[in-house]
C-alpha cells in the first residue's frame, strides 16, 4: 500500500467552479498534512496545513480533514485559470515528509 | 531574500561523470533534504539530515553521496552518473523532522546523456 495515494488526474474544471483534490494516507498516527502546489518547471509551494479533524478555510481553499477515514481533501473554490498546477498532498511518515503521486488541475477559461 | 538557494539549476553531463550539486538554506532549520522528482512528477526522498548527522537515507545507490558540512548546508556529490540519474533534485529543509512542513530550493535539473 502507497504511503499516501491522490485521485488521478488530470482533472479540467471551467473557471468558476470548484475544484476537488482528494488524498488517502496509510500511517493512522499521522498528525500533521501539507498541501502543495506545483507550476510546471517550478518547486513545490506549501498553500495549506492541517492538524485537526475537520474544515480549515484560507482564501479560496478550504482543506478537509478525516483521521478517522485517513481522508484529507482539497477544494479550491471560484477556480482561476491561474489555479492551473498539479497539487500534491504530503504526509509525515519516519522523519519524512510523504508525498502523493499530484493531481494536475486544468482550469478552462 | 532566498531561503532555500542551490546551485545549479541546469546540469547536462554525460554518463560517467561526476557532479555535484550545492544547497543552502538561510531560514535558520536544523533539517535538510533531497528529494528526487522523475518525469512523472513523483517526489521521492532520498537523504535526510538534522543538525549535520545522515537521518534517512532512502535505499539511494552509493554513487550518491550528501554532505552536510554545517546544518545550513547540504551538497549532493554524484559519481559514475547513469541515464536513469535525470530527474530535478530538490533540497529542502524544515523547522523539525518530521511534521514540519517543507520549504524547498528551485530545484536542479540534470539531464545526463
Amino acid at each position: 500500500q502507497k504511503e499516501v495515494e491522490q485521485n488521478s488526474g488530470p482533472l479540467s474544471v471551467p473557471e468558476g467552479a470548484i475544484a476537488s483534490l482528494n488524498c488517502t494516507y496509510s500511517d493512522r498516527g499521522s498528525q500533521s498534512f501539507f498541501w502543495y502546489r506545483q507550476y510546471s518547471g517550478k518547486s513545490p509551494e506549501l498553500i495549506m496545513s492541517i492538524y485537526s479533524n475537520g474544515d480549515k478555510e484560507d482564501g479560496r481553499f478550504t482543506a478537509q480533514l478525516n483521521k478517522a477515514s485517513q481522508y484529507v481533501s482539497l477544494l479550491i473554490r471560484d477556480s482561476q485559470p491561474s489555479d492551473s498546477a498539479t497539487y500534491l498532498c504530503a504526509v509525515p511518515n519516519d522523519y519524512k515528509l510523504s508525498f502523493g503521486a499530484g493531481t494536475t488541475v486544468t482550469v478552462r477559461a | 531574500d532566498t531561503a532555500v538557494s542551490q546551485t545549479p539549476k541546469y546540469l547536462v553531463t554525460q554518463m560517467g561523470n561526476d557532479k555535484s550539486i550545492k544547497c543552502e538554506q538561510n531560514l535558520g532549520h536544523d533539517t535538510m533534504y533531497w528529494y528526487k522528482q522523475d518525469s512523472k512528477k513523483f517526489l521521492k526522498i532520498m537523504f535526510s539530515y538534522n543538525n549535520k548527522e545522515l537521518i534517512i537515507n532512502e535505499t539511494v545507490p552509493n554513487r550518491f553521496s550528501p554532505k552536510s558540512p554545517d546544518k545550513a548546508h547540504l551538497n549532493l556529490h554524484i559519481n559514475s552518473l547513469e541515464l536513469g540519474d535525470s530527474a530535478v533534485y530538490f533540497c529542502a529543509s524544515s523547522h523539525r523532522t518530521g511534521n514540519s512542513p517543507l520549504h524547498f530550493g528551485n530545484g536542479t535539473r540534470l539531464t545526463v546523456t
